[in-house]
């Protein structure tokens, strides 16, 4: 079964420092991954995602991932954290063979910039 | 493009009330799916529709029902409220399965009492 971890509820860090927001997955094929954030009392926006070819992928906002397959992990970076950053980050994996498309999500991580 | 909408914002239920839930799009997205959100159990999902006229259950489908009869709309129906039902519901969209991302509308907070 497909399944994915963020070990971390709270990822804390200053302003200007560079953050990491954790996760690892499990799927029986080849993963899609996909990374999301929510602002409080708003929907999920779409950051980056995984298809295949070059591990370290760019996304929205100066946000980068990191596929790392022997750890199926994938991680969630950026060199130099903002107060904005603050929000909700979920990770979000699909198998390739997946014909419903079905999305699972971990339970979240909240990240604090602190200024 | 509004993108995704979703209706009510806000919503109070008595337990065994019915209501419906409205989600439309007007991406031309052909992949419609509603989640539910609750505290440290991320999103999970509830229903989805691959296409008009196609519907199938996802985690946690019972006490809901859906219907696809337009590319556009994708409404969720509460058939009898209950307390832990009480949730955010998102509806989302994409132009397909695979590596296609979903587009989420702003959620719907729903209340049992």
């Amino acid at each position: 079964a497909q399944s994915v971890a963020q070990p971390e509820d709270q990822v804390n860090v200053a302003e200007g420092n560079p953050l990491t927001v954790k996760c690892t997955y499990s799927v029986s094929g080849n993963p899609y991954l996909f990374w999301y954030v929510q602002y409080p009392n708003r929907g999920l926006q779409f950051l980056l995602k995984y298809i295949t070819g070059d591990n370290l992928v760019k996304g929205s906002y100066g946000f980068e991932a990191e596929f790392n397959k022997s750890q199926t992990s994938f991680h969630l970076k950026k060199p130099s954290a903002l107060v904005s950053d603050s929000a909700l980050y979920f990770c979000a994996v699909r198998e390739y063979s997946s014909n419903t498309g079905k999305l699972i999500f971990g339970q979240g991580t909240t990240l604090q910039v602190k200024p | 493009n509004a993108g995704v909408t979703q209706t009510p914002k806000f919503q109070v239920l008595k337990t065994g009330q019915s209501m419906t839930l409205q989600c439309a799009q007007d991406m031309n997205h052909e992949y419609m799916s509603w989640y539910r959100q609750d505290p440290g159990m991320g999103l999970r999902l509830i229903h989805y529709s691959v296409g008009a006229g196609i519907t199938d259950q996802g985690e946690v489908p019972n006490g809901y029902n859906v219907s696809r009869s337009t590319t556009e709309d994708f409404p969720l129906r509460l058939l009898s409220a209950a307390p832990s039902q009480t949730s955010v519901y998102f509806c989302a969209s994409s132009q397909g399965t695979g590596y296609y991302e979903q587009y989420f509308g702003p959620g719907t907070r729903l209340t049992v009492t």
